[in-house]
């Protein structure tokens, strides 16, 4: 199957500092690629859509000031999170699917804990 | 998107099938059912995916019935390592590609020696 990395795999930070995230599909080209945020014991939210080479969108709730999203190629996403606080450490994921429409792949997530 | 209902978690001995049942009561015609498993600290691994009757791979069989208001995923002689989250989502399209997913709750599966 396709592979999707994530990059990096965990990171602590301080409050206030910000924070790149980077979402790779590696064998496929991800038209659309998705981020999630995930809190402990919960389940997937989804944060925002993006495509390539245009604005994301963003889900109710999520401060796109905040978490900026970057789709710059059809193999790359970052979510970069803005003067992070306690409140923003999570796990956060992404996916991609396939200009086919053959699934949609998820990366192994990225444990964000500030502090 | 249709809602999905599923256990809160489930506990299984090593050996065993175990079957998860989702209602889905609000499915749409062009509604697509799938099933991804989640490790901790992973993210979710896609299982299995159906639209009508039985759908079978080497993982598991996905069970669902002609009114397509619930489906079961059924996995055969299940090991510890198939302790795991298990969700099952509803959306439009084959794979639900190009479509964001929506999570529900997921079922906890503890399998036990």
């Amino acid at each position: 199957g396709a592979v999707v990395s994530q990059h990096p795999s965990r990171v602590i930070c301080k409050s206030g500092t910000s924070v790149k995230i980077e979402c790779r599909s590696l064998d496929f080209q991800a038209t659309t690629m998705f981020w999630y945020r995930q809190f402990p014991k919960q389940s997937l939210m989804l944060m925002a859509t993006s495509n390539e080479g245009s604005k994301a969108t963003y889900e109710q709730g999520v401060e796109k000031d905040k978490f900026l999203i970057n789709h710059a190629s059809l193999t790359l996403s970052t979510l970069t999170v803005t003067s992070a606080h306690p409140e923003d450490s999570s796990f956060y994921i992404c996916s991609g699917d396939s200009p086919t429409g053959n699934e949609q792949f998820f990366g192994p997530g990225t444990r964000l804990t500030v502090l | 998107l249709a809602k999905t209902t599923q256990p809160v978690s489930m506990d299984s001995y090593e050996g065993q099938e175990v079957n998860i049942t989702c209602s889905h009561n609000n499915i749409a015609t062009n509604d697509y059912i799938t099933w991804y498993q989640q490790f901790p600290s992973q993210g979710p691994r896609f299982i299995i995916q159906g639209y009508k009757t039985k759908v079978t791979n080497e993982v598991a069989s996905l069970f669902i019935p002609a009114d397509r208001k619930s489906s079961t995923l059924s996995l055969p002689r299940v090991s510890l390592s198939d302790t795991a989250v298990y969700y099952c989502l509803v959306g439009e399209g084959a794979n639900n590609a190009g479509n964001m997913l929506t999570f529900g709750g997921g079922t906890r599966l503890m399998v036990k020696p």
